[in-house]
C-alpha cells in the first residue's frame, strides 16, 4: 500500500530563514507521481509541483526548490529566504498512476514569523 | 490561471438527504477531480471525472454514494447521497489539462463546506 509521511507537523521560522519540509513516501510501483500543494490560511489549495518517478532532476522555481531522491524515497521541499506569505499548510502527495490511488501526507504547518 | 466556481459554497443538510455540488471552470479541461477535506485534516481524492467516460473512484468511495457527472469539458457535479454526519467535510473540485494551452498546472475550486446534522 502507498503511504506518505510528513514527519514535521509544525515548523516555525523567522522571515528570511531557509526551511526544508520533508516528505517520505512508500510505493511498490515503479511508475508514480509526487506532488506538493500549499494551503494558506484562506483555505484555497495551490498546486506547486508534480514530478514523475523517472525524472529525478531537482527543480527550482524562484525561492522554491525540490529534491527528489529515489534512493531514500524522499521528495523534500525547500523554501529559501522565507516570507510571511509562505505561512501555510503544505501537503506532499503520491499517486501510482496519474489521478489514481492518490495519497496525501498529513501536512506540515509552516509559520513564518516577521 | 483558471477561474473555478463551486456551488453551493456551503450548506447544512439533514441526515438521509442528498446534495449535488457543481463545479464550473472557465476553460475546457480534460481532467476534473473531486476531493474531500475534513476539518483540520489532510485531503482525500474521491474520484477522477473525465468527459466521455465513467468516473474513476478511489478505494473506499463508490458510485452509489458519490455519483458524478461530467457532461462537458467545463462542468462536473458530485452528489453526496444519503448523507450522514460523517460526510460533513469540505468538498473540492480540481481541474487539469487545459485544451487551450499546454500548461500542466492543476487548479482548485474554493470548496463546498458541508455540514450534515
Amino acid at each position: 500500500a502507498q503511504k506518505v509521511t510528513q514527519a514535521q507537523t509544525e515548523i516555525s521560522v523567522v522571515e528570511k530563514e531557509d526551511v526544508t519540509l520533508d516528505c517520505v513516501y512508500e510505493t511498490r510501483d515503479t511508475t508514480y507521481y509526487l506532488f506538493w500543494y500549499k494551503q494558506p490560511p484562506s483555505g484555497e489549495l495551490v498546486f506547486l509541483i508534480r514530478r514523475n518517478s523517472f525524472d529525478e532532476q531537482n527543480e527550482i522555481s524562484g525561492r522554491y526548490s525540490w529534491n527528489f531522491q529515489k534512493s531514500t524515497s524522499s521528495f523534500n521541499f525547500t523554501i529559501t529566504a522565507s516570507q510571511v506569505v509562505d505561512s501555510a499548510v503544505y501537503f506532499c502527495a503520491l499517486s501510482e498512476a496519474y489521478g489514481q490511488n492518490f495519497v496525501f501526507g498529513p501536512g506540515t504547518r509552516l509559520s513564518v514569523l516577521p | 490561471s483558471a477561474v473555478i466556481s463551486q456551488k453551493p459554497s456551503r450548506d447544512i443538510c439533514q441526515r438521509g438527504t442528498s446534495l449535488t455540488i457543481q463545479c464550473q471552470v472557465d476553460s475546457q479541461v480534460t481532467m476534473m477531480f473531486w476531493y474531500r477535506q475534513q476539518p483540520g485534516q489532510s485531503l482525500t481524492l474521491i474520484a477522477t471525472a473525465n468527459q466521455g467516460s465513467e468516473a474513476t473512484y478511489e478505494s473506499g468511495f463508490v458510485i452509489d454514494k458519490f455519483p458524478i457527472s461530467r457532461p462537458n469539458l467545463t462542468f462536473s457535479t458530485l452528489t453526496v447521497s444519503n448523507m450522514s454526519p460523517e460526510d460533513s467535510s469540505i468538498y473540492l473540485c480540481s481541474v487539469e489539462g487545459f485544451l487551450a494551452t499546454s500548461k500542466e498546472t492543476q487548479y482548485f475550486g474554493p470548496g463546498t463546506r458541508l455540514l450534515v446534522l
